[in-house]
């Protein structure tokens, strides 16, 4: 079957430093890849997708490039802000329209 | 425009009690998910409608679990007898269909059940 395994957390960074969440995917045919962001009281939220191999997704600053001959779909940030501590989620979608979701990482910026 | 909406937003039960949990998708979303966010589990997918019939199934974890949706719009997610494994936050999703594909899953708050 489909399944997501993302790195484990709580990553724990400075502002500004650089932030890489590994993401690697099993599935069947071509999946779509997604991020999905969790912030502190509130509820999931896309916040980046690719539809193909080599499609980058990018938004808010986060990017993260379908890599097809590697199973992965990293997310990366270049400079970290307090406001980007959130749950961040890897998920894909097969055949089928469900989300595979990966375990989730936490992210933790400190001022 | 209003987001997906559902209620109630906690539910405190005890064991063996039936429980309803209430999913209202964005006005014109025709195909409704239901997820469950565990910290065992992480997210989980339950069940999938596209209007009102459910073609996937497959995550509901057992026959305790139900789940209707009428008029294409407002879905019931029905837990009987409920065990304190059924203890999560429970998530609903919509999405547009278009020329059958599903666009962007849009999801709500979610259902704080706890199972004591």
């Amino acid at each position: 079957g489909n399944s997501v395994t993302q790195m484990e957390g709580p990553v724990t960074l400075s502002e500004e430093a650089f932030l890489t969440i590994n993401c690697t995917y099993t599935a069947t045919g071509y999946p779509s890849l997604f991020w999905y962001v969790q912030y502190p009281g509130e509820g999931l939220q896309l916040l980046l997708k690719a539809t193909k191999a080599d499609d980058k997704g990018s938004n808010k600053g986060f990017e993260a490039t379908y890599r097809k001959e590697t199973t992965s779909f990293h997310l990366e940030k270049g400079s970290v802000q307090v406001s980007d501590s959130a749950v961040y989620f890897c998920a894909l979608k097969a055949a089928g329209n469900k989300l595979t979701f990966g375990g989730g990482t936490r992210v933790l910026v400190k001022p | 425009g209003a987001g997906v909406s559902q209620s109630p937003s906690n539910k405190v039960t005890e064991k063996g009690k039936d429980v309803e949990l209430r999913c209202d998708p964005i006005s014109g979303h025709t195909a409704l998910y239901w997820y469950r966010q565990s910290l065992g589990q992480g997210l989980e997918f339950l069940i999938y409608f596209q209007g009102n019939s459910a073609p996937d199934k497959s995550g509901l974890p057992s026959d305790r679990f139900s789940a209707e949706r009428t008029g294409g719009s407002v879905s019931t997610l029905t837990i009987q007898r409920t065990q304190q494994e059924d203890s999560a936050v429970y998530l609903c999703a919509s999405s547009l269909v278009m020329s059958g594909k599903n666009y962007e899953q849009y999801f709500g708050p979610g259902t704080r059940l706890t199972v004591t």
